[in-house]
């Protein structure tokens, strides 16, 4: 099972909206709404930020959205702020063997 | 408030084994699948295996790159989950996460992770 393909790296400006996407493929994104994003500071661990493709769990600002067309997958953030500067890993659920796949992750940078 | 607190991470040279644990706290450990995912150094995120629970009959999976030469195990009433990592390679070098499924679909919360260097 290939990694998801996500951008190595993106940028913004404070109070800036970016996106990150994550392009799977038909049996991975495309076959199902279980996408989740997590982010990660350096040494840190990951963090769950949206679950099932568009939903957040308490505590995650509603400046991150997602959504999902196709086989790709896009996590959003409006109003950019400092704290935000971290990496970003998306993940499909495949099937109940091999599980979920990950993606390559992308280092969010804001300027 | 859940945590998951991982230990037994270490140097062992290849061929070597290694047993890693994870201790749970703040939830009904008994309900829940648990994963393990590992992340080699500057790298990103790859799922290493499932253990689920005693409703599913503790049934395990695991990634191609461990099938064989990994083992999950858990003690519920212990609230413990172990990994047994046997004839490891310079590959398996990584920080090992211990992770709680929310539904079979996502990971909710991860534990701090304790790092596996397999090198000669």
């Amino acid at each position: 099972q290939s990694a998801l393909t996500q951008p190595a790296s993106v940028s913004g400006s404070p109070g800036q909206s970016i996106t990150i996407s994550c392009t799977g493929t038909s049996s991975d994104v495309g076959a199902y709404n279980h996408v989740s994003w997590y982010q990660q500071y350096p040494g840190k661990a990951p963090k769950l930020m949206i679950y099932e493709v568009n939903n957040r769990p308490s505590g995650v600002p509603d400046r991150f959205s997602g959504s999902k067309s196709g086989n790709t997958a896009t996590l959003s953030i409006s109003g950019l702020q400092a704290e935000d500067e971290a990496d970003y890993y998306c993940n499909s659920y495949v099937n109940s063997n091999t599980l979920w796949v990950f993606g390559g992750g992308t280092k969010l940078t804001v300027l | 408030e859940v945590q998951l607190v991982e230990s037994g991470g270490g140097l062992v040279q290849p061929g070597g084994s290694l047993t890693l644990s994870c201790a749970a706290s703040g939830f009904i450990f008994s309900d829940h699948y648990i994963d393990w995912v590992r992340q080699a150094p500057g790298k990103g995120l790859e799922w290493v295996g499932r253990i689920r629970n005693k409703a599913d009959s503790y049934s395990t999976e695991y990634a191609a790159s461990v099938k064989g030469r990994f083992t999950l195990s858990r003690d519920d009433s212990k609230h413990s989950l172990y990994l047994q990592m046997n004839s490891l390679k310079t590959e398996d070098t990584a920080v090992y996460y211990c992770t709680r499924d929310s539904t079979i679909y996502y990971i909710d919360y991860w534990g701090q992770g304790t790092l596996v260097t397999v090198s000669s």
